[in-house]
């Protein structure tokens, strides 16, 4: 079974510029997350969709981050405009309807310079 | 809300060893899970263990175990045998039970383990 797939792994932008990050959960996995991990710190999740639906989306952002996941598959987070301490890793997730193990990509690394 | 806290920033174990980490949190929940989660360079969070809270027993996958205190609100991870292959960070990880849909993961700040010869 294929694992979570995440693109691009690195990214370096300027402040005030915007960025996308994609993600492809495991087939079958109704339930994505978004996480964001800064230096030195665990990950903290910033959306989590149920299929197509937002069901926790309590500590994104909103004024800068966007996320959506069409048809209840792929996802795409985009930040605009930049800050210097959205700096960080950018971990999808997903996991089967109501399992407790979240399966996670490998991350995009974005430097805000 | 819930915290994890890891108070172990490094840990340091040589090879064929036994290591600990330690974790503690708090929750008002009676009913939750708990996770330990391996990080390598490659970024990529790797599920090593998890203990449902209102399971006494305390889990064990092959040379990972972990002691489980309810009342203390610890959860500690000892690795067994230890291998160059088991440097990386360890995240301690708290999840509530399936209460509507609603399922994050809270994370704890992270151990750095590092295998020495």
């Amino acid at each position: 079974e294929a694992g979570v797939a995440q693109s691009p792994r690195y990214k370096i932008i300027e402040k005030r510029q915007s960025v996308a990050f994609w993600c492809n959960p495991i087939s079958g996995h109704a339930t994505l997350y978004w996480y964001q991990q800064i230096l030195g710190q665990g990950p903290k999740l910033l959306i989590q969709f149920q299929n197509n639906g937002v069901v926790d989306d309590s500590q994104l952002p909103k004024d800068r981050f966007s996320a959506e996941r069409l048809k209840g598959v792929d996802s795409t987070l985009k930040i605009q405009p930049a800050k210097l301490e959205d700096s960080a890793v950018y971990l999808c997730a997903s996991s089967r309807r109501g399992a407790y193990e979240q399966y996670f990509g490998p991350g995009t690394r974005l430097t805000v310079t | 809300a819930q915290t994890v806290t890891q108070s172990q920033p490094e840990m340091s174990v040589q090879e064929a060893e036994t290591v600990t980490l330690s974790c503690t949190y708090d929750t008002s929940e009676s009913d939750y899970y708990l996770f330990w989660y391996k990080q390598p360079p490659s970024r990529q969070m790797i599920l090593v263990i998890r203990q449902e809270a209102y399971k006494q027993q305390n889990a064990t996958e092959n040379r990972f175990s972990v002691n489980f205190q309810k009342a203390a609100k610890s959860f500690s991870l000892k690795i067994s045998d230890s291998q160059l292959g088991d440097a990386a960070m360890y995240f301690c990880a708290y999840r509530r039970p399936n209460t509507g849909t609603a399922s994050k993961l809270t994370f704890g700040t992270g151990t750095r383990l590092q295998v020495t010869l």
